[in-house]
């Protein structure tokens, strides 16, 4: 069966700082993976999507997640942290059993520090 | 840029009562989804329905469960008899494409189901 793992619970970074959230996944075919972020009181908003091709992928709000098929990783990064990340991560992905069907992960809480 | 509207954003309703649960999905999706997310835990896959029927559904998703498109706009959840673990944040999802597709699911913001 499909799972994900995340491995961090919570992380703490600085505002300005790097960030790289884990996401590790087990699944039999090619992989449709996804990050997606959900602030306080909101939904689950899509950051970004692998599916083929190049194995690093460009979202929104300046993220990208590098699909590294040995490592059975997707990876989410961003290069600078700004308080407005501040919210909780989660790593999906894409069982094709005839229709898409979505596998979470426990999800990472972000949390910036000034 | 469109989105998936759910009502209410908070529910609440005592045990053994049923409880519908309504969502609009993006207008040119055609396959929809339910999700829950028990408080503190991961979110689930109920159930998916294409064509005014269900493609897939969970083993969470069993006889106290139903899915309706009544018309051409609403996907409705529906739980006829809660129970207190039906407590939790249940989300509906679109999509443009299902089979083999390459569309993402949209999500909406959730409905906070509590039962007393």
């Amino acid at each position: 069966a499909q799972s994900v793992t995340q491995p961090d619970i919570h992380i703490t970074v600085s505002e300005g700082a790097s960030l790289e959230l884990r996401c590790n996944y087990s699944y039999g075919a090619t992989p449709y993976l996804f990050w997606y972020v959900q602030s306080p009181g909101q939904g689950l908003q899509l950051l970004l999507k692998y599916f083929s091709g190049d194995t690093l992928v460009q979202g929104i709000k300046g993220f990208e997640a590098e699909f590294k098929r040995s490592q059975s990783s997707f990876n989410l990064r961003k290069p600078s942290v700004h308080w407005s990340d501040a919210a909780e991560y989660f790593c999906a992905v894409g069982a094709w059993t005839g229709f898409q069907k979505l596998v979470f992960g426990t999800g990472t809480r972000l949390l910036v520090s000034p | 840029e469109p989105e998936v509207t759910q009502t209410p954003s908070h529910q609440v309703t005592q045990m053994g009562q049923e409880v519908i649960l309504r969502c609009v999905p993006i207008s040119n999706h055609l396959y929809f989804y339910w999700y829950r997310q028990i408080l503190g835990q991961k979110v689930e896959f109920l159930v998916s329905f294409y064509n005014n029927e269900i493609s897939e559904k969970s083993e969470i998703f069993d006889d106290q469960f139903s899915v309706e498109r009544p018309d051409g706009s609403n996907f409705t959840l529906k739980i006829r008899s809660t129970k207190l673990e039906d407590s939790a944040m249940y989300f509906c999802a679109s999509s443009e494409g299902g089979r083999y597709s390459n569309q993402p699911q949209h999500f909406g913001d959730g409905t906070r189901l509590s039962i007393l």
